[in-house]
């Protein structure tokens, strides 16, 4: 049963970035893809983008598309998601999550990560 | 639109039935996926594709579609189930681009 861990809480300036990473624990991500959800506090979720690790295929929703990157390392079964030019407004919690992709009907979420706390401030 | 429309909040008597809907352009193509979500804790998968509820998911959990809405009911709910509820559909770029409802908080009484 694959897992999905992510790194540790980060503390960052306004106008700065931050990399996060989101590893596989248990398993691969196959053929899946790992798409990356944020939470501001008490708000809905939100989905930032995604990668096919096998593919390299990315999208970006058209809000982070300037300003997210995401990789992947297939060697250590880790996915990395870096957004620069920070602001308060990025105080999140960001899940990853992986993706199954291939039904014609609809995708879904699922195992997702534990989270990881950002926290935007001076 | 790419948008999806939830109820903001639902309430349920503990034992009743309730059910929680997902509007939207894309699911007229597309089944959503469903998530709950508990104070701290990430979301959790409780119906995919086709009306599938993943393994380990109480049989109280089902799903349906109509044209561009679609259902979350839980029926007989119980107090663990008490969370915020959120449909997820990819959109209609024809792209994996994906768009969540800004969820639905059901309280049980």
């Amino acid at each position: 049963q694959v897992q999905l861990v992510q790194s540790g809480a980060e503390v960052k300036k306004p106008g700065s970035s931050v990399k996060l990473s989101c590893k596989a624990s248990g398993g691969t991500f196959s053929s899946f893809g790992v798409s990356w959800v944020r939470q501001a506090p008490g708000q809905g979720l939100e989905w930032m983008g995604g990668i096919i690790p096998m593919f390299d295929t990315k999208e970006y929703g058209q809000k982070f598309q300037d300003r997210m990157t995401i990789v992947a390392d297939e060697s250590s079964n880790t996915v990395y998601m870096e957004l620069t030019t920070l602001g308060s407004e990025d105080t999140a919690m960001y899940y990853c999550a992986r993706v199954s992709q291939w039904s014609d009907t609809g995708d879904w979420f699922d195992p997702w990560g534990q989270g990881t706390l950002v926290i935007v401030s001076s | 639109s790419s948008d999806l429309t939830q109820e903001s909040a639902v309430s349920v008597a503990l034992g009743q039935t309730v059910r929680i809907t997902c509007q939207g352009d894309s699911l007229g193509t597309y089944y959503p996926s469903w998530y709950q979500q508990k104070p701290g804790q990430a979301p959790l998968l409780v119906m995919y594709d086709k009306n599938i509820r993943p393994s380990g998911i109480p049989d109280r959990f089902s799903g349906s579609k109509s044209g561009n809405t679609a259902s979350l009911t839980i029926t007989g709910a119980q107090a663990e189930d008490e969370a915020d509820y959120y449909c997820n559909s990819r959109d209609n770029s024809g792209k994996h681009l994906y768009v969540f409802g800004p969820g639905t908080k059901v309280t049980v009484l």
